[in-house]
């Protein structure tokens, strides 16, 4: 069964360096997503992406993110200055044309010291 | 208000046992509705979608949406101890890129 993949799986940095995390969404699929989840709270969404532009973003989507879609199957999230409270889990995820569902990859822990 | 509300349990019952779980939401756009089971410390597995009012049934799961109400269920008939994790309700609205807005989630334990 096809299915969203992201690495790392963890990632140590320190505050103030630039995270990069890795995605490959389901091969048919043309709408990608970003989402965070600190730790003992909700999913929250940060960006979705289609047709090599950013579709919408929320309030914590902010200058110190970007996305990209460097090649026909990577999506990548960057960080360029990391901050303590950029810590959480996250979840890179995707849907195919025609359809409303998302589905999520094992998402990327990302702990900022 | 929050947008969609989830009682965040803990929910504890005896394995073979009918699981309710509920979420209300105050955004009357919202048009799709999904259902993901999360495991401690992995991404959300989608279990079930549904598009505006009404039942869909797949195996030990059915999922209920009452937009008059703005509150959708899933029940779990049956529930292993294999069922105990993290419920998660998500829902969007319109087509398009839209994103999704998500409960806290209810843990569940199913008990041998």
């Amino acid at each position: 069964e096809p299915e969203v993949t992201q690495t790392p799986s963890h990632q140590v940095t320190q505050m103030g360096q630039e995270v990069i995390l890795r995605c490959v969404p389901i091969s048919n699929h043309l709408y990608f997503y970003w989402y965070r989840q600190i730790l003992g709270q909700k999913v929250e969404f940060l960006v979705s992406f289609y047709n090599n532009e950013i579709s919408e973003k929320s309030e914590i989507f902010d200058d110190q993110f970007s996305v990209e879609r460097p090649d026909g199957s990577n999506f990548t999230l960057k960080i360029r200055s990391t901050k303590l409270e950029d810590s959480a889990m996250y979840f890179c995820a995707s849907r195919g044309t025609g359809a409303y569902e998302q589905y999520f990859g094992p998402g990327t822990r990302l702990t900022v010291t | 208000q929050k947008e969609v509300e989830q009682d965040p349990g803990p929910l504890s019952v005896p394995e073979g046992a009918i699981v309710s779980l509920n979420c209300t939401y105050s955004n009357s756009a919202f048009q799709y509705f999904m259902w993901y089971r999360q495991y401690s410390r992995k991404g959300p597995e989608l279990l079930m979608y549904t598009y505006s009012s009404g039942n869909k049934e797949d195996g030990r799961f059915t999922a209920q949406v009452d937009k008059s109400s703005k509150y959708i269920s899933l029940f779990i008939r049956d529930s292993q101890p294999s069922d105990s994790a993290t419920y998660l309700c998500a829902m969007r609205q319109g087509w398009g890129e839209r994103q999704l807005t998500f409960g806290s989630g209810t843990q569940l334990t199913v008990l041998p």
